[in-house]
Formats: structure tokens, C-alpha cells, sequence
């Protein structure tokens, strides 16, 4: 079963608006963290928020964590036409192993137009 | 620079064929992980290592194979068993704070 679940699917803004992403999961975790991806390539890490924190921010950035609700939002400020991709959130369930694998989420497309 | 380098960025495979995805590193991770992506989907873990000459079935590893005889490199066969293997694949790695990905190989059945 899936452990992370995005929402929206997809997403259409303007250049300067701000883009909102969720994200819910089931079990719980050491840390989430949240990717990007543009069309055929390779995910990029955007930011990890820990289970102990709350709210974290990187640049244009800002990710929340609620663990009762078991989900976390990624904000991102002032969009641009470059942050068009696809944005997912994964999760790394608590008692694994020291390296954790990951559980990711089906993904936002997000679309800015100039 | 360090990074991960996947190869071929394209491969084409005949019905029964076996193909090997190539996923080298020099960022001197100790983990890495193979993901594939179907079209509008997530990522699936298939196999994962953790060290050398060890390694773990993930979600999907049916029709699949890997090994781990160096740290840098983590090769995955996809076997005659896998019976859709159209899907875009990825390599991953990390030392525990997030994974640094590979630009992926798209595997077509031909």
C-alpha cells in the first residue's frame, strides 16, 4: 500500500503566486522528505523534516509536519516558471534500518505559467 | 564532481531478453537503491544495499536481480520473468540524509 499520498494531483498557478502541496501517510516515521522532479529526469532532494520538528524552511521553501494528523505540507513562495516538476513526498517509517529506504508518494504536478 | 551516473539512458528489450541497468557512484555512499516509475506514478522500491556484497528485496523484486560487489556500483538485470518491464528506472543513493538520485534509464520492450 501506498505510504504517501499527495494532494493535490495537479496543480496550476501564476508566475508569484504561492504553490501548496500535501501530503498524508500512515505509519509512523523517523523523517519525511520531499523531491522534485522534471519531466524525464531524475528526482532532486528538496528538504527532510524530522519526526521531532514541526515546520522547516529552505529559500522559497517552507515544510510543515504534523505527526497526530500524520501529514505534512510543502509551501513554496513567490513561484517561478522553473519550478514547474513534479513534486513528491517520501517517507522514512520509524524503526528501520540506519539507512532507511523510502516510501514515496504518487506526486504533484505543479504547472506555473509566466 | 560526485554524482551518480546511470547507463544506458535509453535501452530497448526483445521479449525474453535479459538487460542490465548500469548505476555507478563517487559520492562513497554506503547505501543504494533501485526505484522504478511508471508513467503518472510514484516510485516502487525493487532491491536495496545497505554494504557490500549484501542486499534486500523490496516491494517489487519479482523478476528482477542485483548485485553489490563494490560500493560504487549496484547493477540491476531485468530477467525474461519480469513480464511488463516498460517502465522508467532509478538509482539512488544516500550516507542518511537524503537520497542523491541517478538522471534514470528508460527501458521499452520491444
Amino acid at each position: 500500500s501506498q505510504q504517501g499520498e499527495e494532494d493535490p494531483q495537479a496543480l496550476s498557478i501564476q508566475e508569484g503566486e504561492n504553490a501548496t502541496m500535501n501530503c498524508s501517510y500512515k505509519t509512523s516515521i523517523n523523517n519525511l522528505q520531499w523531491y522534485r522532479q522534471n519531466s524525464g529526469r531524475g528526482l532532486v532532494h528538496l528538504i527532510l523534516i524530522r519526526s521531532n520538528e514541526r515546520e522547516k524552511h529552505s529559500g522559497r521553501l517552507r515544510v510543515t509536519l504534523d505527526t497526530s494528523k500524520k501529514s505534512s505540507s510543502l509551501l513554496i513562495t513567490a513561484s517561478r516558471a522553473a519550478d514547474t516538476a513534479s513534486y513528491f513526498c517520501a517517507t522514512d517509517r520509524a524503526g528501520g534500518t540506519s539507512y532507511g529506504k523510502l516510501t514515496f508518494g504518487q506526486g504533484t504536478i505543479l504547472t506555473v505559467h509566466p | 564532481d560526485g554524482g551518480i551516473t546511470q547507463s544506458p539512458k535509453y535501452l530497448f528489450r526483445k521479449e525474453g531478453q535479459n538487460v542490465t541497468l548500469s548505476c555507478e557512484q563517487n559520492l562513497n555512499h554506503d547505501a543504494m537503491y533501485w526505484y522504478r516509475q511508471d508513467p503518472g506514478q510514484g516510485l516502487r522500491l525493487i532491491y536495496y544495499s545497505q554494504i557490500v556484497n549484501d542486499f534486500q528485496k523490496g516491494d517489487i523484486a519479482e523478476g528482477y536481480s542485483v548485485s553489490r560487489e563494490k560500493k560504487e556500483s549496484f547493477p540491476l538485470t531485468v530477467t525474461s520473468a519480469q513480464k511488463n518491464p516498460t517502465a522508467f528506472y532509478l538509482c539512488a543513493s544516500t550516507q542518511g540524509y537524503g537520497y542523491t538520485f541517478g538522471s534514470g534509464t528508460r527501458l521499452t520492450v520491444v
